[in-house]
Formats: C-alpha cells, sequence, structure tokens
C-alpha cells in the first residue's frame, strides 16, 4: 500500500523551529518529486515546497523562501522540511504529497501532522 | 497569483447532480490542461478525485466528471450519495517557479 506518514509537528512559540518528517512506503520514493501543502485552521489549501527526486532542485512559496528548506533522505524514504523563524501565519496542518507526472497530480497524501505557533 | 475562485458552498439531494466551478485565469485555469480536484473528509487528508481536468484516478467512481471551458473548471458529481458530502478544492498548474500550483478556496457540499 502506498503511504506517506508525517511527523513532527507541535506547538512552538513564534521565532522558533521545527523539523518535519514524512516517511514514505509502498512505492519508489527516489523516483517521484515530492511536495509539502499545508491548512491553516478552516482555511483551503496552500502550497509550500517541492524537491527533485535526487534533490537537486527544491522551490518554494514566497511566504516560507529563506525561512523554510525541504529536503530528503531517499536511502530512508523520508522527506523532510525544516522550519525556522517561525510566524503565527506558519499554523496549519502540514501534508506531505507525491507529485504525479504533472505536479496538480498529487497522490497519496499523509495524514497531515499540525503545527501551532503561538506564545 | 491568488487563489482559484470556488462558490463557497452547493448543495444537492441524493440522486442529483451538482455541478461546482473553479474560475482562475490564463495564466493558470485557462492557460494548461492540467487541473485537479480533492475531496476532503473533516479531519482527513485530500483525497484526488480528478486529475488533467477530466481523468479519474482507479477507484474513483465513474459519478464524478470533470471539464473546463477558457478560465473556468468544473467538477460535476452526479448521483448525489451521502458520503459525497466534502469539501472540494480545486487545483492549477499556474507555471510560475515560486508558485506552479494554486488552489482554489474550497467548497463546502452538502447533501440534503
Amino acid at each position: 500500500e502506498v503511504q506517506l506518514v508525517e511527523s513532527g509537528g507541535g506547538l512552538v512559540q513564534p521565532g522558533g523551529s521545527l523539523r518535519l518528517s514524512c516517511a514514505a512506503s509502498g512505492f519508489t520514493f527516489s523516483s517521484y518529486w515530492m511536495s509539502w501543502v499545508r491548512q491553516a485552521p478552516g482555511k483551503g489549501l496552500e502550497w509550500v515546497a517541492n524537491i527533485k527526486q535526487d534533490g537537486s532542485e527544491k522551490y518554494y512559496v514566497d511566504s516560507v523562501k529563506g525561512r523554510f528548506t525541504i529536503s530528503r533522505d531517499n536511502a530512508k524514504n523520508s522527506l523532510y522540511l525544516q522550519m525556522n523563524s517561525l510566524r503565527a501565519e506558519d499554523t496549519a496542518v502540514y501534508y506531505c504529497a507525491r507529485e504525479g507526472a504533472q505536479m496538480t497530480r498529487f497522490d497519496p497524501w499523509g495524514q497531515g501532522t499540525l503545527v501551532t505557533v503561538s506564545s | 497569483q491568488s487563489a482559484l475562485t470556488q462558490p463557497r458552498s452547493v448543495s444537492g439531494s441524493p440522486g442529483q447532480s451538482v455541478t461546482i466551478s473553479c474560475t482562475g485565469t490564463s495564466s493558470d485555469v485557462g492557460g494548461y490542461n492540467y487541473v485537479s480536484w480533492y475531496q476532503q473528509h473533516p479531519g482527513k487528508a485530500p483525497k484526488l478525485m480528478i486529475y488533467d481536468v477530466s481523468k479519474r484516478p482507479s477507484g474513483v467512481p465513474d459519478r464524478f466528471s470533470g471539464s473546463k471551458s477558457g478560465n473556468t473548471a468544473s467538477l460535476t458529481i452526479s448521483g448525489l450519495q451521502a458520503e459525497d458530502e466534502a469539501d472540494y478544492y480545486c487545483c492549477s498548474y499556474a507555471g510560475s517557479y515560486t508558485l506552479p500550483v494554486v488552489f482554489g478556496g474550497g467548497t463546502k457540499l452538502t447533501v440534503l
């Protein structure tokens, strides 16, 4: 079964850091672009970042550029999101998702991990 | 680019059909045949229902169909069932490295 499982969310103070992980199973992880997508409480979906199969290309939405870093370890079938200088507006459920042949084809998604930025 | 525009809510009775629209611009929806639709039940992860405007992943019922005309994409659900009640999000390729995809604001489907 193709599966993605996120971990690492929690409560953090403004300005703090957090590292999210996403464990992949059931498919050849190293063959796919991977993305992080977030959803603020009661709000819609927002693409955050993605990374190429070999990690050589990474892209970010402007609002997180310079603060978040996406990475992957193909040997461990894992995707990561290092989040620094966190702000209240970063509060959201963070999902990892596998990209298809076209980037808009996110399938599957993990169950999500909640990040709350608050003092 | 700002989010794609979807109606906040739609509703229908069991067995009826509903259509959810998703309006963008020539830089996203109108410029590419890469529109997808996601279903999200409360507290759950989104699920891919339609990709590349009108293609269905395996396992998605053929009651779900997608189309596009100009800058507006549409998701039609026929033969509504109670389990179709959920939030639906459209997503379009937007061609920019800093915002390669853009999502709609979401539509709450209520099955009466």
